[in-house]
């Protein structure tokens, strides 16, 4: 079993739809979470950036971790096709040892 | 955030031959550098992490010898791919952490390097 896992997609979206992205995970030490978008041929960018459980809003994205599920997800409302881009989630421990990716969800916006 | 640049972004090489690829941080100070292998429609691979002046610590199954790590300051890594080979065409991207306020695992990263060996 991964320790992050991440459903891949596609998923396709109208333009204005409320879009959730959403990890499970497996180790209960993961203490920060993190999206990070990455468009075609460049490098990741980060998002959002949340520690432990409870919700984090910014700008028309919105981030919330359910640790008691381990359960993450990542919202964006009004999406535009501006954010079809590959999103990528992450965590890591306390310890901030290593990063652990998902392996991304490709999600593209109609106009 | 921070900004994390890579060079060169593009590079074709004949099989046989070494290729370097830069990491820089350009407003703070990268205390450890990660370096990530990308196939296309696949997440990253982590391959080694780098502390600076220290040797690189290399992810199970990636040759060492092949690829060469350094990160002697604390602006700078660099990978060689040594005697590259078609299958190490890929999309390469570093990442770095370090001081100046960063929080566990907030990871900036350069623009990726794509490889293809001839």
């Amino acid at each position: 079993q991964k320790e992050v896992e991440q459903d891949p997609g596609p998923l396709s979206v109208p333009e204005g739809a409320i879009v959730s992205l959403n990890c499970t995970y497996s180790n209960s030490a993961f203490q920060y979470f993190m999206w990070y978008r990455q468009y075609s041929r460049k490098g990741p960018e980060l998002l959002m950036y949340t520690y432990s459980s409870g919700n984090k809003e910014d700008g028309r994205f919105t981030a919330q971790v359910d640790k008691s599920s381990k359960y993450i997800s990542l919202f964006i409302r009004d999406s535009q096709p501006s954010d079809s881009a590959t999103y990528l989630c992450a965590m890591i421990g306390s310890s901030a040892s290593k990063i652990i990716f998902g392996s991304g969800t490709r999600l593209s916006i109609r106009p | 955030g921070a900004v994390v640049s890579q060079h060169p972004s593009r590079v074709i090489c004949k099989s046989g031959t070494s290729v370097k690829i830069e990491c820089r941080s350009l407003d703070f100070q990268a205390t450890t550098m990660f370096w990530y292998r990308q196939f296309p429609k696949q997440s990253l691979m982590l391959m080694a992490t780098s502390n600076e002046g220290s040797k690189a610590t290399y992810e199970q199954g990636v040759e060492k010898d092949k690829f060469l790590i350094n990160h002697a300051s604390l602006t700078l890594s660099t990978l060689t791919v040594t005697s590259a080979h078609p299958e190490d065409s890929s999309f390469y991207i570093c990442s770095a952490s370090g001081t100046g306020g960063l929080q566990p695992g907030e990871l900036f990263f350069g623009e990726g390097s794509r490889l293809t060996v001839l």
